[in-house]
């Protein structure tokens, strides 16, 4: 089946400017998670969505960072006023809700290279 | 979250064994270690996970001492397609959401 999906894949801006970035993940996981990889970092998280509802924002940098999903489908991160060190990767990854016994694998998408001039 | 420590980079040629190892001494009870892998230009992939003793699956095996404290990915026979960042993840299970992903480890395969 299909895997998760981002757009666009490379998204250059002015500094100032709002972006938007969208995520489409798997069919019938109802667990989406938003990160932000720097060139040769590891991954940071950012937020966690269960449903339509983001019991954990704790990583989000800044207050100029938000993002929503609705229908508990296709979620979008905004970055208003973008700055230059915005500039990253932002990767979408989700993962079936609930279970127990084991890690609920993380499907990641291709990610969206921010580059903020 | 348990934190890990694990090599920077590692070299290696190919139809060798890689093992990695990743020390994770603050290991909770209910934590499960847990390997990605990620190739250039794309995100993590899930590899193996495991929460003792030994763990094989198609594309590696993963070792876990008695005392947890530290686990070695085993990944057999490389080849170039295997350069790539792996990252070692200890987590709770039911609340592992918050992947803590390190720099990892950048395995380098040569011919």
């Amino acid at each position: 089946g299909a895997g998760v999906s981002q757009s666009p894949s490379n998204k250059v801006t002015e500094k100032g400017k709002d972006v938007e970035l969208r995520c489409d993940p798997i069919s019938g996981h109802t667990a989406l998670y938003w990160y932000r990889q720097s060139l040769g970092q590891g991954l940071e998280f950012l937020i966690y969505f269960q449903g339509n509802s983001a019991p954990d924002k704790s990583g989000l940098p800044s207050d100029r960072f938000s993002a929503e999903r609705t229908g508990g489908s296709v979620s979008t991160l905004t970055i208003q006023r973008t700055q230059q060190e915005d500039s990253a990767v932002y990767l979408c990854a989700s993962s079936k809700a609930g279970g127990t016994g084991t890690h609920n694998e993380q499907f990641f998408g291709p990610g969206t290279r921010l580059t903020v001039l | 979250l348990a934190k890990t420590t694990q090599p920077i980079s590692m070299d290696s040629y190919e139809g060798q064994e890689v093992n990695i190892t990743c020390s994770h001494n603050n290991i909770a009870t209910n934590d499960y270690i847990t390997w990605y892998q990620q190739f250039p230009s794309q995100g993590p992939r899930f590899i193996i996970q495991g929460y003792k003793t030994k763990v094989t699956n198609e594309v590696a095996s993963l070792f876990i001492p008695a005392d947890r404290k530290s686990s070695t990915l085993s990944l057999p026979r490389v080849s170039l397609s295997d350069t790539a960042v792996y990252y070692c993840l200890v987590g709770a299970v039911g609340n592992d959401y918050k992947l803590s992903f390190g720099a990892g480890t950048t395995v380098t395969v040569r011919a």
